[in-house]
């Protein structure tokens, strides 16, 4: 049973426009929370993370919030630019017993960004 | 520019042949990785790997063998695979394995089994 869904496996938004990347999870226990961009041909590259204590966390047009309550996060990336254009992975993971560190991973999301 | 390389980025293999996929990673990191992914399905982690002591197998088959001879390298041996397990296969490094870590892959293998 997956941990960590992306129930929209495509996402297509305008250029310029905010784009909203949104993923659920079940295990309460997960403590860190990931976003992966990933290119094709290319391996997935660490976007921006949020820790389980916090609500928020911003770096330049990239925001992801955490809604502990829901289990649910999101990632907004405003404006959206073509170059985002490419797969988006939610991430999760725990910081105890013997699966320390270990990263369970969504199915992905595909963005397209149109000029 | 990652600093995790993978070779080779292609493979073409029959259910019979022996293969190997190498990983290196140019970080200092001592922690490695071996996942998998399937079309339509998430990543998948087959083993991990910390200061060259498997740490993690993830109930992969026994026709999967990893091998980590140091710590800036880890080998997938492969023999008599089936087609099912025709995927893209992604190698990764970090620090150490807690949460605080970033994993850093590589841009993978693509392997079909014919």
């Amino acid at each position: 049973d997956q941990q960590v869904k992306q129930n929209s496996p495509s996402l297509s938004v305008q250029e310029g426009r905010i784009s909203i990347l949104n993923c659920d999870y079940t295990n309460s226990m997960f403590d860190y929370f990931l976003w992966y961009k990933k290119y094709p041909a290319e391996g997935p590259t660490f976007l921006i993370s949020i820790s389980s204590i916090k609500d928020k966390n911003e770096d330049g047009r990239f925001t992801v919030f955490l809604n502990k309550s829901a289990k649910h996060l999101s990632l907004h990336i405003v404006p959206s630019q073509p170059g985002d254009s490419a797969v988006y992975f939610c991430a999760a993971r725990t910081n105890y017993g013997g699966s320390q560190g270990n990263l369970i991973f969504g199915k992905g999301t595909k963005l397209s960004v149109k000029p | 520019e990652t600093g995790v390389t993978q070779t080779p980025r292609h493979l073409v293999m029959g259910m019979t042949n022996k293969k190997s996929l190498k990983c290196e990673q140019h970080l200092g990191h001592n922690a490695m990785y071996w996942y998998k992914q399937s079309a339509k399905k998430p990543l998948e982690l087959m083993f991990v790997y910390s200061l060259e002591e498997r740490v993690e197998n993830n109930s992969v088959p026994s026709r999967f063998s990893p091998e980590c001879p140091n710590s800036s390298h880890l080998f997938l041996h492969l023999h008599t695979l089936q087609p099912e397990d025709s995927a893209l296969y992604l190698c990764a490094s970090s620090q150490g394995r807690g949460a605080a870590y970033e994993q850093y892959f590589g841009p993978g293998t693509r392997l079909t089994v014919t």
